[in-house]
């Protein structure tokens, strides 16, 4: 079975451009989390989703930050403007929330921003 | 809100037992969970306890105290590979649902 897929896997861009981070859940997972990791802060949850709804936003840190879920298999996290402060490695999840499986993991977008 | 706790680095040599505590503050409480991680790769699954007690998977075992708020990741015959990061994480009640908040890590450096 595949896994929680990302893309893509690194990005380098400028700061001030549009950027944009995709995730495939797990075939059957209805939950979604979007996570961010640095060095500083930890892993911390930006959103999550039940059933393509957003649940839980209060974790993203601005209003640069968006994150949509149009369908089952699919979701984005944009953020526009970017700002040096926003490279990090961001985290897809997914769970089925029906049970008490834990959440699995994608391999993550390694953000950077000049 | 929701707060967890662990030692931020743990230092142990080949063959040893490393036990790695976490204690945590939730609103609400469903269970435990521990997460692997290596540098460079994503956060792996490697238990979840939701009752109180031992709960062991080959050379990795979690344990649960619930009155105490208190669990542990024990690691036994330790071997190089396992040199990563350790998360815990609590699945709990928050504003909004059920959610997953997770601890800070304790990174695990195995000496030969």
């Amino acid at each position: 079975d595949a896994g929680v897929i990302q893309s893509p896997r690194h990005e380098v861009t400028e700061m001030g451009q549009e950027v944009t981070l995709r995730c495939k859940p797990i075939s059957g997972h209805n939950s979604l989390f979007w996570y961010r990791q640095t060095m500083m802060r930890g892993l911390e949850l930006l959103i999550y989703f039940n059933n393509n709804v957003p649940i839980d936003d209060s974790g993203m840190p601005e209003d640069r930050f968006s994150a949509k879920m149009p369908n089952a298999s699919f979701s984005t996290l944009k953020i526009q403007p970017s700002e040096p402060r926003d490279s990090a490695v961001y985290f897809c999840a997914s769970r089925d929330p029906l049970s008490d499986q834990p959440q699995h993991f994608g391999d993550g977008t390694r953000l950077s921003i000049l | 809100g929701q707060s967890l706790e662990q030692p931020s680095e743990v230092t142990a040599v080949e063959g040893a037992i490393v036990q790695i505590n976490c204690t945590y503050q939730t609103s609400g409480f469903y269970g435990l969970s521990w997460y692997q991680q290596h540098d460079g790769g994503a956060p792996t699954f490697l238990s979840y306890n939701a009752l109180d007690g031992l709960e062991e998977t080959g050379r990795f075992s979690s344990f649960l105290s619930r009155s105490d708020s208190y669990g542990y990741l024990l690691l036994q015959e330790l071997q190089m590979k396992d040199s990563a990061s350790y998360f815990c994480a609590v699945r709990a009640i928050t504003n909004y649902g059920q959610n997953f908040v997770f601890g800070p890590g304790t990174r695990l450096s195995v000496l030969p």
